[in-house]
């Protein structure tokens, strides 16, 4: 099993430019979850999904950040603009309906997002 | 404002010897918690977790003690291997069992030394 795959691994932009990453849950899991770290705040949780529909978008921190899912095998984070406060690492996970989902949330290795 | 706190932001412990990780929450529905481990590179994975309605749970050399009336939880490892050596996330949720969302803490890295 290929488990949750992320990309790009690491992206270096500049203020202002479009930065968009990439995530493939796990074939069969219905719910998909982003996450963001930063020394400051820890591990965030973004946005999830279930069934491709957003569930909760409360950790969204502004509306430079947006977040999709048009198939359940594909979901992207954009940030438009980019600011070097949003430079942390990102992680998508997912996992599927189950009795104890919070133990089955597989995570992927994350992107390393720089913002000069 | 963080609902879930661990304090430390670093341990370091010798081989064989035991380790202990706190963690703090303010949240008073938080019913559920669980401990994450973290490689660099590598995603989060599950390690163990609690409910509310216990104190202790307990798998092979990892143990978690909860104590609600001081809204406390700890992660004691024993005997500590150098293999331990990783990020340790404390998390919670409210729901029970059946939650999607977690809250986080910051994350305390351990070190465990040959």
């Amino acid at each position: 099993d290929a488990g949750v795959i992320q990309s790009p691994r690491h992206e270096v932009t500049e203020m202002g430019q479009e930065v968009t990453l990439r995530c493939k849950p796990i074939s069969g899991h219905d719910y998909l979850f982003w996450y963001r770290q930063t020394m400051m705040r820890g591990l965030e949780l973004l946005i999830y999904f279930n069934n491709n529909v957003p569930i909760d978008d409360s950790g969204m921190p502004e509306d430079r950040f947006s977040a999709k899912m048009p198939n359940a095998s594909f979901s992207t984070l954009k940030i438009q603009p980019s600011e070097p406060r949003d430079s942390a690492v990102y992680f998508c996970a997912s996992t599927s309906r189950d009795r104890v989902p919070q133990e089955t949330q597989y995570f992927g290795p994350g992107t390393r997002l720089l913002v000069l | 404002d963080q609902q879930v706190k661990q304090n430390s932001p670093s341990l370091s412990v010798q081989e064989g010897r035991i380790s202990i990780l706190n963690c703090d929450y303010t949240n008073s529905m938080f019913d559920y918690f669980l401990w994450y481990k973290k490689y660099p590179a590598e995603g989060p994975t599950f390690l163990i977790s609690i409910s509310s309605i216990k104190d202790k749970n307990e798998d092979g050399r990892f143990t978690v003690f909860l104590n609600k009336s001081a809204k406390h939880l700890s992660l004691h490892i024993v005997p500590s291997q150098p293999g331990d050596s990783a990020v340790y996330f404390c998390a919670a949720s409210s729901g029970g069992a059946g939650s999607y969302q977690l809250t986080f803490g910051k994350g305390t890295k351990l070190s465990v030394i040959p």
